[in-house]
């Protein structure tokens, strides 16, 4: 296992409200990627890391900013949060080689009223 | 952009085989992952593909036909704890090298 933990697990907050979501790894890879998980949907990349302070966008990525100021850390922001952005979030990481899988954590749920 | 469809829901018994299927467009093919996915968990990862032909695993076994842009997953002898969701994940050597993930399969197995 990767050695990948989210914070919080479980969030409720109101439309409005910025929401920051935490991921931590210990493997020391080098790319790491925020993913949003919807029905219907499968899993869509919001944005992910290829380095300290390296980052870029994914396909979904309006409404949403990352920062990544340490390898092991990785934080996605909702500066203020929308109903449609209610999901489950999973981080993962990777090496970043095409032939090797990436390792997700646990997920967050996170519900926006 | 990349296309990749897989079946939503799929339903077997027990001690069955059971094939998944993936078929996917994209310019430049990199790589196909499957990931097994139970209810409330994450993703984990079963299988990759890149040449084509099987990958066999245990119970488990990959497919890929390049050509086609066809992979399946088959899974024999099934178990209750296989009922879960099954991933397709494409890598496309266009852009990022970053998989596209299908909307993934929901296997149910009964007795």
């Amino acid at each position: 296992d990767a050695g990948i933990t989210q914070s919080p697990r479980h969030k409720v907050t109101e439309t409005g409200t910025p929401v920051t979501l935490r991921c931590h790894q210990t493997e020391n890879h080098r790319y790491m990627y925020w993913y949003r998980q919807d029905p219907g949907h499968g899993l869509r990349l919001i944005h992910y890391s290829y380095g300290v302070k390296d980052t870029d966008k994914g396909e979904v990525s309006d409404g949403y900013s990352v920062s990544r100021s340490k390898t092991e850390d990785f934080l996605l922001t909702l500066e203020s949060a929308t109903s449609s952005q209610t999901s489950v979030y999973f981080c993962a990481t990777g090496t970043g080689d095409t032939n090797q899988p990436q390792h997700f954590g646990d997920g967050t749920r996170l519900s926006i009223l | 952009g990349q296309n990749i469809d897989q079946p939503t829901e799929m339903t077997a018994t027990e001690g069955a085989i059971v094939q998944i299927n993936c078929t996917y467009q994209t310019s430049g093919f990199n790589g196909l992952f499957w990931y097994q996915q139970h209810a409330g968990e994450a993703p984990t990862f079963l299988s990759y593909n890149v040449l084509d032909g099987l990958e066999e695993k245990g119970r488990f076994s990959s497919f890929l036909s390049r050509s086609k842009g066809y992979s399946y997953l088959l899974l024999k002898e099934l178990q209750m704890k296989d009922s879960a969701s099954y991933l397709c994940a494409v890598v496309s050597s266009g852009g990022s090298y970053i998989p596209t993930f299908g909307r993934g399969t929901s296997l149910i197995v009964h007795p």
